[in-house]
């Protein structure tokens, strides 16, 4: 059955302190790989899309790359407006399978 | 520019109770979908339509029903509440591209007593 698991489930930073994020996935049929942010109350909001493995792409303090197994979501010199929950997820042909989350925190 | 509108944004049923969740995007997408999150769980797909007429069943469609209204609009229907339908329920929507993302709503509170 297609899993896609993240870890940690929750994590602690102080402000500055870089760290990874981890989605590992077992999908058939994967047609891309997902990032998204959510905040409290809210929607996810899309990060990036990662298609082939060794991909990686960059937005401000959030880098995403790829391997043929797993996703990392690296976060270099993090802030307190990054603290959010982390969600990956696979797209396969017909829908896309979400992880359940990586929650966030940067102290200041 | 709305992007995906769900209504209303809290609810309180009791058992038994039937009620229509409301999704509209502007975007011109031709998918769109329905997810409930609940803690630990993740987003859980409950059904999907990848066009205007069609649906289908995702990972989780027992206790619920979908209308695609037309291009616009896509209806999750709960036709006797029960409390382990407390969640939140997202729409989402996508263009039919292979490698499109999902764009979200703000989600639904739904509580069953």
């Amino acid at each position: 059955e297609d899993q896609v698991t993240q870890s940690p489930e929750a994590l602690r930073l102080q402000e500055g302190e870089s760290s990874s994020l981890n989605c590992s996935y077992t999908v058939s049929g994967l047609r891309g790989l997902f990032w998204y942010r959510q905040d409290p109350g809210k929607g996810p909001e899309f990060l990036f899309t990662l298609y082939s493995a060794g991909e990686e792409k960059e937005k401000e303090r959030l880098k995403a790359t790829l391997t043929k197994k797993e996703s990392f979501l690296h976060i270099t010199a993090p802030k307190p407006e990054d603290s959010a929950t982390y969600l990956c997820a696979a797209l396969r042909p017909n829908d896309m399978r979400f992880g359940a989350g990586t929650r966030l925190t940067v102290k200041p | 520019n709305a992007g995906v509108t769900q209504t209303p944004k809290f609810q309180v049923l009791k058992t038994g109770q039937s009620m229509t969740l409301q999704c509209a995007q502007d975007m011109n997408h031709n998918s769109m979908y329905w997810y409930r999150q609940d803690p630990g769980m993740g987003l859980r797909l409950i059904y999907y339509s990848a066009s205007e007429g069609t649906t289908d069943k995702g990972e989780v469609p027992n206790g619920y029903n979908v209308s695609r209204l037309n291009k616009r609009e896509f209806s999750l229907r709960l036709e006797s509440a029960a409390p382990s339908q407390t969640s939140v329920y997202f729409c989402a929507s996508r263009r039919q591209d292979l490698i499109s993302p999902l764009h979200f709503g703000n989600g639904t509170r739904l509580t069953v007593t």
